[in-house]
């Protein structure tokens, strides 16, 4: 079957490294999502891509960063983590088309925590 | 710019009661509503959603919501609800010219108690 997967599910790291936060898909989606979850603020976009190449900024983009490279992958990266970046991150897809009919398929999460 | 509001964050209920979720949006614009539920530690699953036609829609698990554009509503009701629905409800919105963005509520945590 199909899926959307994310690793790791959970991380911890220090203030100022470097994080990625991979996100793979075999639906064979061309529209990937990268979204933060928080208390009391729902999800909110970070970055997007609408295939191969195209990357695109959020909501809240500052601070992160992705590329994309093939179909199935969308790495997120955090620069230099800073302790307001601790949340719960999850991956969307969703495809072939760009409309609002097309359903998002959301991965399990990854839960990160930045000291 | 569209925005939607959750008045609920908190909603507790007892099993077999019914249970309504409110959703408040708005958007100058023509929108698009859907509902997604998210189970503890898991990612979000779709409800249900309304992209035109009949504003009664109905989605798995029994539930269903109304769209009503003069109020900007968008309520998820459910007649009778289980143990099993307990967890966090995300109303979200995609305007016309938004292709497939979404953007979401904060969330009702639905407390389903025996």
């Amino acid at each position: 079957d199909a899926e959307i997967t994310q690793s790791p599910r959970h991380k911890i790291t220090e203030t100022g490294r470097q994080v990625t936060l991979a996100c793979h898909q075999t639906w064979n989606h061309n529209n990937m999502f990268w979204y933060r979850q928080d208390l009391g603020h729902g999800l909110r976009l970070i970055h997007y891509s609408y295939g191969v190449q195209d990357t695109n900024k959020g909501e809240v983009s500052d601070g992160y960063s992705v590329s994309r490279s093939n179909t199935e992958d969308l790495p997120l990266t955090l620069e230099s983590a800073a302790s307001s970046q601790t949340s719960v991150y999850f991956c969307a897809s969703s495809g072939p088309g760009t409309g609002v009919e097309e359903t998002q398929y959301f991965g399990p999460g990854t839960r990160l925590l930045v000291l | 710019a569209q925005s939607v509001t959750q008045l609920d964050s908190q909603v507790p209920v007892f099993e077999e009661a019914p249970v309504e979720l409110r959703c408040n949006y708005s958007s100058s614009v023509s929108v698009y509503l859907f509902w997604y539920v998210q189970y503890p530690n898991q990612g979000l699953q779709l409800l249900l959603k309304y992209l035109s036609g009949s504003t009664l829609v109905k989605g798995i698990n029994g539930f269903e919501a109304e769209f009503n554009k003069s109020q900007t509503s968008f309520h998820l009701r459910k007649p009778s609800v289980h143990i099993s629905d307990t967890a966090e409800y995300f109303c979200a919105v995609s305007e016309g010219n938004a292709g497939n963005m979404l953007t979401f509520g904060g969330g009702t945590r639905l407390m389903v108690k025996p």
